[in-house]
């Protein structure tokens, strides 16, 4: 079964600062994609980065990135040059082979002015 | 296009009463899953359909949750003799034909009393 750990129930970050959110992973697949979503407190999940397990080059968006260790089952989010729009809940998700989507608990990313 | 939309945002009932949800996804979108959040909690995959064929379903669906997308377009998830414990967000999410990512709608928020 694929479970997703998120062992961050919470985290800080001063404005125009990084940081890293962390995600790790178990499965028995080679072939599946990675995500982090975000919900702000209106509760909307919103995409923020995809990854497929078959490209080792970590996928960026803007001022979001990833680092994707498949061999250590590992996928953490870098927010560089945080915003107060960057608060919120941050969620991994696994998809696997049979287009069934598990979560983990989460991280409330809170952002200091 | 809108975006995935959720019919009733909230909805607060009486145990034992039945309530429905209907969830009309991103159009063209063939894929619909249903999720449950709980506080705290990331979402929890109840089911999902690719066009009108229900194809998954999560041991979580009780027999007293039933899930229809009868046209492939939107769908309906219907809770029988509700109890307490099923007061959660039910959230939808919408996937193209190939793309690999769902995107959600703003979920309904179930009260039982």
């Amino acid at each position: 079964a694929q479970t997703v750990t998120q062992s961050q129930p919470e985290m800080s970050v001063q404005e125009a600062e990084t940081v890293t959110l962390s995600c790790t992973y178990d499965t028995s697949e080679s072939d599946y994609y990675l995500f982090w979503y975000k919900q702000p407190p209106s509760r909307q999940m919103i995409l923020v980065i995809r990854q497929e397990a078959y490209k080792q080059q970590n996928a960026t968006e803007n001022r979001f990135s990833v680092n994707f260790q498949k061999a250590a089952k590992s996928f953490s989010l870098k927010i560089s040059d945080s915003q107060l729009g960057d608060a919120a809940m941050y969620f991994c998700a696994y998809r696997n082979t049979g287009n069934q989507f598990y979560f983990g608990t989460g991280t409330s990313l809170t952002v200091i002015p | 296009d809108t975006g995935v939309s959720q019919d009733p945002r909230h909805k607060i009932t009486k145990r034992g009463q039945n309530v429905t949800f209907r969830c009309d996804p991103i159009s063209e979108h063939n894929r619909l899953y249903w999720y449950r959040q709980t506080l705290g909690q990331g979402p929890e995959f109840l089911t999902y359909f690719q066009n009108e064929a229900q194809l998954e379903k999560s041991r979580l669906l009780s027999d007293r949750f039933s899930a229809e997308r009868p046209k492939g377009s939107f769908s309906t998830l219907e809770i029988q003799r509700t109890e307490q414990g099923d007061s959660a967000m039910y959230l939808c999410a919408s996937e193209g034909l190939g793309s690999a990512t769902q995107y959600f709608g703003p979920g309904t928020r179930l009260t039982v009393l």
